[in-house]
């Protein structure tokens, strides 16, 4: 089945700062998307980026699907953009299912 | 639109014991589906449904059960609940392929 890798696993940021999470993909994708679990456990969507880039306030995504890879950016991050953020995949010629990886958990630090 | 709802919040039960979580969406999705959530293995699918009638197994299927007998709800069954089913479970929905999951706030489980 597909392989998909987040990284870094973990990432700790000072308030302010700027970071990029990546998403590696081992076959051609119908569908991808990014999501943030917050430290309540909720799942928010981000982006629905199968390809092309998107923006989105502080936020933005690319995914360039003819290299296997997307990319979400923070930028001026915030104590409240903490925890997990995961990227989602739904493979060609499949039933539809998404396929998630394992996640970027953030720490923003005030 | 309340979404995807999920009912109960969080459930303790003993080993044996049976119980359906309940999913349901107001959004008119035709896409459903469970997934669980453990620490370090992010979500797997459970089982999935594209429509009424239709559902179909994901990744971890074993111990539970689904039926979709209408466009809006979606339950889920644990027939016989063991310690290894203690975890997170959201449920979700979306219009149709290729469109934004929108997810459930979880329900959290655990099982003695």
């Amino acid at each position: 089945g597909i392989q998909v890798e987040q990284s870094p696993p973990d990432l700790i940021l000072q308030e302010g700062a700027n970071s990029t999470l990546r998403c590696n993909f081992s076959d051609s994708v119908n569908n991808l998307q990014w999501f943030h679990q917050n430290p309540w456990g909720q799942l928010i969507n981000l982006f629905y980026i199968p390809s092309g880039t998107k923006q989105n306030g502080r936020l933005s995504a690319t995914t360039v699907a003819t290299e296997r890879y997307s990319l979400l950016y923070i930028s001026s991050s915030q104590t409240t953009d903490s925890g997990v953020y995961f990227c989602a995949l739904e493979v060609g010629g499949s039933q539809g299912n998404l396929i998630f990886g394992k996640g970027t958990k953030l720490s923003v630090k005030p | 639109n309340a979404g995807v709802t999920q009912t109960p919040k969080f459930q303790v039960l003993k080993t044996g014991q049976s119980m359906t979580l309940q999913c349901a969406q107001d959004m008119n999705h035709e896409y459903m589906s469970w997934y669980r959530q453990d620490p370090g293995m992010g979500l797997r699918l459970i089982h999935y449904s594209v429509g009424a009638g239709i559902t179909d197994q994901g990744e971890v299927p074993n111990g539970y059960n689904v039926s979709r007998s209408t466009t809006e709800d979606f339950p889920l069954r644990l027939l016989s609940a063991a310690p290894s089913q203690t975890s997170v479970y959201f449920c979700a929905s979306r219009v149709r392929r290729q469109e934004t999951q929108y997810f459930g706030p979880g329900t959290r489980l655990l099982v003695l």
